[in-house]
Order: C-alpha cells, then structure tokens, then sequence
C-alpha cells in the first residue's frame, strides 16, 4: 500500500516567511509524528498526535512552529516567522498504534520536507 | 543529560566484513529499542526492535542486535556485510509509560566497499 507521503520535497523561503508542510500518513495509522533533522543529526522529535489531539507538542522549539490535524489524517506543520536556523529536513512519520506495552511501536517515515529558509 | 549515543560515526568496512555499531542510552526506566536505516536517497525504515524477552533480536537482511540492560546498550550486528548495506544507521530508544517520544542517536555512516 501506499506509504507515508510528504509535500513538498524541498521548499525555500525567506527569513520572517510563513510555511506550510504537509504529511499523508498511512491510512488507518492513528499516531503520527513530526521530526526535524538537521545535518549530521538523527531526527529530533517535535510533537505527537494521537488521533485529531496534539498528545505530546513538549518538542516544538518555541511558539512559531505548530501542528494541526483536524479530521485525524493529514497533518501540517506551519512554521511562522521562518528564521535561517530553522532550515531542516522535516520528517513525518505515522504508527497503526497509539502505544505498546506502555511505548511506541514501529513508526513509518515519510520521505520528508527539506525546508531552506534564505 | 539524557541521550542515545552512537560512537562510531562513520565506519567504512570490505564486504565481507563483521559489523558492529554501537549504542547506548542513558534513559532510566522500561525502554523500547530501535535501530532505523537510512539507504542513499530513501527513507527511514525500520531494520529491527527489541520490547521485551530474548535479549537478542533478528532484523531484516541478516541484521541482529543484543539488549544488555546492564550496560543500557542495543548494539547492531551483522556477521558478513555486503555492498548493499551501505548506509546510515539510526539507533532510537523510547521510553515507556513516559509518554511517545523517540529519541534518536546522531546515526552511524556505513560505507561497505566493494
């Protein structure tokens, strides 16, 4: 089946733009998450929802980025007031569970957004 | 702090090679384990993960790793590499009842030569 869908590949901006990034999850996956990646990191976790809720935003770096997911499907990460240091690859990733054994299960990625802020 | 390491942050290794990357955590509590690979110009995929029981689990492609609780490490083996193996490998630890969070080590690049 189909997996995990991100869009756009690439986007560059300029610093103080506002941006958009939006992530298909697998259908059906009930969790979804979005990661940052910045050269030579591993992904860095910025929030989590279970369902249509943001369960989990503690990662979000301050309050220009935020996520929504209104119908429990696509999700959008929007970046206010883009800043140079926020130029990233943008991972999102879906789950079929909310939680195993009290944790996470296997998480899906998305080919990700890689996001140049001029 | 807090932290999933990775030690070895490129390794470059013949065919044939064994393969050993390191990871450990300093995490307290009931983890959940990772190892993600990253092939050239795809995404993220999960290569093997470890939740509970035998402490050492078997991935895809011959990849296997040990959980040694003492020593709060999850190193990722594989006795013969190949070419195709070359790659960035993601070590990822999520805690459990503390919410679903993952947390990532900065990734080992693998270069298997031909």
């Amino acid at each position: 089946g189909a997996g995990v869908s991100q869009t756009p590949s690439n986007k560059v901006t300029e610093k103080g733009k506002y941006v958009e990034l939006r992530c298909d999850p697998i259908s059906g996956h009930t969790a979804l998450y979005w990661y940052r990646q910045s050269l030579g990191q591993g992904p860095e976790f910025l929030i989590y929802f279970q369902g249509t809720g943001a369960a989990d935003d503690s990662g979000l770096p301050n309050d220009r980025f935020f996520a929504v997911r209104p119908e429990g499907s696509v999700s959008t990460l929007k970046i206010q007031r883009t800043e140079r240091g926020d130029s990233a690859v943008y991972l999102c990733a879906s789950s079929p569970f909310p939680g195993l054994a009290g944790g996470t299960d296997t998480q899906y990625f998305g080919p990700g957004t890689r996001l140049t802020v001029l | 702090a807090q932290s999933v390491s990775q030690h070895n942050h490129h390794v470059i290794l013949s065919e044939a090679a064994s393969l050993e990357l390191g990871c450990n955590y300093s995490y307290g509590g009931t983890v959940n384990l990772f190892w993600y690979v990253q092939y050239p110009g795809q995404h993220l995929q999960l290569l093997l993960k470890y939740f509970s029981g035998d402490p050492l689990v078997k991935g895809i492609k011959g990849f296997e790793a040990e959980f040694i609780k003492s020593k709060f490490s999850f190193n990722l083996r594989k006795p013969s590499v190949q070419w195709s193996d070359t790659a960035e490998y993601f070590c990822a630890v999520n805690v459990r009842n503390t919410g679903n969070q993952f947390y990532f080590g900065t990734g080992t690049s693998l270069t298997v030569i031909p």
